[in-house]
């Protein structure tokens, strides 16, 4: 098994472009979980989803922020417009769901916004 | 509101020496807690969480409810301990929101 798979690794855009961020997780886990990783705030949750559901969204910054997961294999998180202050590594990480811990993380996709 | 505060951003210690690794949580309940360790080029991975109670790769972990800590330790420090370590928290049961303290980098020096 590959482990959770994360696309693109590396992205460099400029301010304002929308981004895109992949993240397929491991086959079987239910419950899937976004992240953000900077030095001044270490690792933040963004957002996370039971089963395709969005269970707690607390975490995104603000409205250019959005994540969907529109089936068990694939989930998306989209920055639109892009800003400076998003530069950061993206992770993404799935586990089996209720009643397990232990979450399994993707490779990250460190972003760059100019 | 639940909180992970890891006091120190850097660590460093000489091979051989102890090694302990700060974290004290804020949770109304009782938590699950854990220790998650990124290697250079290696992803985040867990280490051990507090309900095993197990020893991985020779560091261990005590949940101190008094005091509200979950401390990594370690008797000798080695090389290929060097690496970022986060210790999280999440509620017991139920929806597994997962809160991480910004992480700990240990360096052990040869």
């Amino acid at each position: 098994d590959a482990g959770v798979i994360q696309s693109p690794r590396h992205e460099v855009t400029e301010m304002g472009q929308e981004v895109t961020l992949r993240c397929k997780p491991i086959s079987g886990h239910n419950s899937l979980f976004w992240y953000r990783q900077t030095m001044m705030r270490g690792l933040e949750l963004l957002i996370y989803f039971n089963n395709n559901v969005p269970i707690d969204d607390s975490g995104m910054p603000e409205d250019r922020f959005s994540a969907k997961m529109p089936n068990a294999s694939f989930s998306t998180l989209k920055i639109q417009p892009s800003e400076p202050r998003d530069s950061a590594v993206y992770f993404c990480a799935s586990s089996l769901g209720a009643g397990s811990y232990e979450q399994y993380f993707g490779p990250g996709t460190r972003l760059t916004v100019t | 509101a639940q909180r992970v505060t890891q006091p120190e951003k850097l660590l460093s210690v000489f091979k051989g020496a102890p090694v302990e690794l700060k974290c004290n949580y804020s949770y109304s309940g009782s938590p699950e807690l854990f220790w998650y360790v990124q290697y250079s080029r290696q992803r985040l991975q867990l280490l051990l969480r507090h309900i095993s109670r197990e020893s991985i790769k020779g560091f261990t972990a005590d949940l101190n409810k008094g005091e509200t800590s979950f401390h990594l330790k370690k008797p000798f420090a080695q090389e290929e301990d060097s690496a970022m370590y986060y210790c999280a928290l999440s509620p017991p049961g139920g929806y597994q929101k997962v809160t991480f303290g910004i992480g700990t980098k240990l360096q052990v020096i040869p």
